[in-house]
């Protein structure tokens, strides 16, 4: 079955930039969607269709994604981008069902 | 304004059954595709299942199949999931999200998401 592998947690400093990226077979294949999850919310799409911004996120936010690997960056960090992160996609086993990845903590120092 | 809103969250024993229910609002309930997910505490978020705009395309994570039911009521803007058999690995808070296209064949975002209704699975 098809695994997405995000890195468990990354730090970044205020106003540097942070790479988080999203691990597959063949990821350039598929479309990926990113999802932003701040402690006790619920989660917010940042970016889909692998670079697209839904109206209302800052274009600090940015994704691409080729060969195996999705990449979602934050170019500018903030301490309010402190969240964890995930990559989904849609991928077929015995039905086209949804996956997340497991998710990369974004710490803010 | 977009608005999903879980109910139907409880504390319920293993082998019982639950009910959720997502009211929509501020957006055509009736032409969307509309999700649940979850996400048992401290973990990751997991897909639950997905129905399209019409309810004619349904589909199940292979863990919920045969045990949960999702359905929709368009004329009273409503998302359901019967949950059956709980096991106490259903222990999570469930979200209602609602897909950006009308149907759940176009690998399409799930673009907004309710607060989540808790299901606690204990004996």
């Amino acid at each position: 079955s098809y695994v997405l592998t995000q890195t468990p947690s990354i730090s970044v400093a205020p106003g540097e930039t942070a790479r988080i990226t999203c691990g597959g077979n063949n990821m350039g294949s598929k479309p990926v969607h990113w999802y932003q999850q701040k402690a006790g919310q619920a989660p917010v799409l940042v970016v889909f269709y692998d670079s697209d911004r839904p109206s209302g996120i800052p274009d600090r936010f940015s994704g691409s994604n080729s060969g195996n690997t999705a990449t979602l960056t934050i170019s500018g960090v903030e301490a309010g981008d402190e969240a964890d992160y995930y990559c989904q996609v849609w991928v077929t086993s015995s039905d086209r069902i949804v996956l997340f990845g497991g998710g990369t903590k974004l710490t803010v120092l | 304004e977009v608005r999903l809103v879980e109910s139907g969250g409880a504390l319920e024993q293993p082998g019982r059954s639950l009910r959720l229910s997502c009211a929509a609002s501020g957006f055509s309930f009736g032409d969307y595709a509309m999700h649940w997910v979850r996400q048992a505490p401290g973990k990751g978020l997991e897909w639950v299942s997905g129905i399209s705009w019409n309810s004619g395309s349904i589909r199940y994570a292979d863990f919920v199949k045969g045990r949960f039911a999702v359905s929709r009521d368009n004329a009273k803007n409503s998302l359901f999931l019967e949950m059956n058999s709980l096991r106490v690995e259903d222990t999570a808070l469930y979200y209602c999200a609602k897909d950006k296209r009308s149907s759940i064949d176009y690998d399409s975002p799930l673009e907004y998401w309710g607060q989540g209704a808790l299901v606690t699975v204990s004996s």
